[in-house]
């Protein structure tokens, strides 16, 4: 059974920093593209991030450009989100998600329960 | 950026009724468009990817249509657990941006 376990959130001040942790279990992880999406309080869904099976290649949404990194220890079967410069519109909670390819396609098919990130004073 | 737009914001429905929501892409995005449901305090589930074609495990009262710009999510016959917000999401270019969401109620 596929399970994807994040943790590492929590209150923090803005300008803050903060590093999230997610567990994998339950599928080859190295083989995957991974992914955080946030959901603020009530809102949508955002993509932040993603990274290739072998970290060589990550890409992130404009609004956390500079200020968060994706990285992954495949042999921990674990995947990170570092953010660093925390403002109040980063308070969501964040899921890692596995990416699901078929073909060219690809989309997001197992996601962790999420962990809640406020930034506040 | 691709901006996704969805309609309705709302809608209410009954069990049994066909539900009809509608996604649009601010550029062609070919067929390169994702669905999702989301339940209260819950994670997304996947629907459909490739505008298409049902994941796995999901009922076949669930269908997708559309390319280019404008897409259909089609619920043929609602049942009581399918009351949800549904998000679709472009796979074409990052940011995989997703649409605000459609939440249908009773």
């Amino acid at each position: 059974e596929v399970q994807l376990v994040e943790s590492g959130g929590g209150l923090v001040q803005p300008g803050g920093s903060l590093r999230l942790s997610c567990a994998a279990s339950g599928f080859t992880f190295s083989s995957y593209w991974m992914s955080w999406v946030r959901q603020a309080p009530g809102k949508g869904l955002e993509w932040v991030a993603n990274i290739r099976p072998d970290g060589s290649e990550r890409n992130f949404v404009g609004s956390v450009m500079g200020r968060f990194s994706i990285s992954r220890d495949n042999a921990k079967n674990s995947l990170y989100l570092q953010m660093d410069s925390l403002r109040a519109e980063d308070t969501a909670v964040y899921f890692c998600a596995t990416i699901f390819t078929s073909g060219v396609f690809s989309a997001h098919d197992y996601w962790g329960q999420g962990t809640l990130v406020t930034v506040s004073s | 950026d691709i901006q996704m737009t969805q309609s309705p914001s709302s809608l209410s429905a009954s069990v049994g009724d066909i539900v009809a929501i509608t996604c649009r892409a601010s550029q062609s995005i070919s067929n390169y468009l994702n669905w999702y449901q989301q339940k209260p305090g819950k994670a997304p589930n996947l629907l459909i990817y490739g505008a298409s074609t049902l994941h796995s495990g999901v009922p076949s009262r669930f269908s997708g249509s559309g390319s280019g710009t404008d897409f259909t999510l089609t619920i043929s016959s609602v049942q009581p657990e399918d009351f949800a917000t549904y998000y679709c999401q472009q796979s074409y270019s990052p940011p995989a941006t997703f649409g605000p969401g459609t939440k249908v109620d009773i």
